[in-house]
């Protein structure tokens, strides 16, 4: 299985901040990472797909970047709405598997 | 618009069964595989498998294989999900996702809203 390691496990931004998340897979994985934010009692929401490209909705202060076993999710400019718990998900081989999480608070 | 809507919570004691359903509406069913993602209680998220919507085949994680059934009732545009001799780590919260295709992966690009399952004597 694909272990995807996510740091840091917890982060707190002052409004305006730029926040990076970072995620690791234990092989390549050719881009196939998704990045999807979780809200208190709420389903997680796609953000990033393939890496890079931004789901249809989501604001451009999301970013992602990266290839072969390293990538990260930058939020440009932290709003209070961007609080919650962000997830990173290789896609490209079964099992799917998620990373453990990063929770984004506002300071 | 897409939506997957999910059936309530359920209160369960160890050793019963219970059925969860996702409805699908918004799209054509049968063109988007319908997986299944378990997440307990203030833990991450886990990928129990998914089922494919054309041809009904389940495919299943190895940790949910046994007790865990995917299965279909296409004309109603549902997939269900039955656990089987519960205990008391089935507690968690159960989402039905939609995958979209990329260019090398796939990517859950719907969520049902989660049922949360409670397993207690």
């Amino acid at each position: 299985d694909i272990q995807m390691t996510q740091s840091p496990a917890s982060l707190s931004a002052s409004l305006g901040e730029t926040v990076t998340i970072q995620c690791q897979a234990s092989e390549d994985i050719y881009s196939g990472l998704a990045w999807y934010q979780q809200k208190p009692g709420k389903s997680p929401q796609l953000l990033i797909y393939g890496a890079s490209s931004l789901q249809d909705g989501v604001p451009s202060r999301f970013s992602g970047s990266g290839s072969g076993t390293q990538y990260s999710l930058k939020i440009s400019s932290m709003q209070t709405e961007d609080e919650g718990v962000y997830f990173c998900q290789q896609g490209l081989k079964y099992p799917f598997t998620f990373g453990s999480g990063t929770k984004l608070e506002i300071k | 618009q897409i939506q997957l809507v999910q059936s309530g919570p359920e209160l369960k004691k160890p050793g019963e069964s219970v059925k969860i359903s996702c409805k699908a509406s918004g799209y054509t069913f049968t063109d988007y595989a319908m997986h299944w993602v378990k997440q307990a209680p203030g833990k991450g998220l886990k990928w129990m498998g998914w089922i494919n919507t054309y041809t009904g085949k389940p495919t299943y994680a190895d940790d949910f294989k046994g007790r865990f059934v995917f299965s279909l009732e296409a004309s109603a545009s549902t997939a269900n999900l039955q656990i089987s001799n519960l205990k008391n780590e089935d507690t968690a919260t159960y989402f039905c996702a939609r995958t979209t295709e990329g260019i090398v992966a796939d990517y859950f690009d719907y969520w049902g809203q989660g049922v949360m399952v409670t397993v207690s004597s």
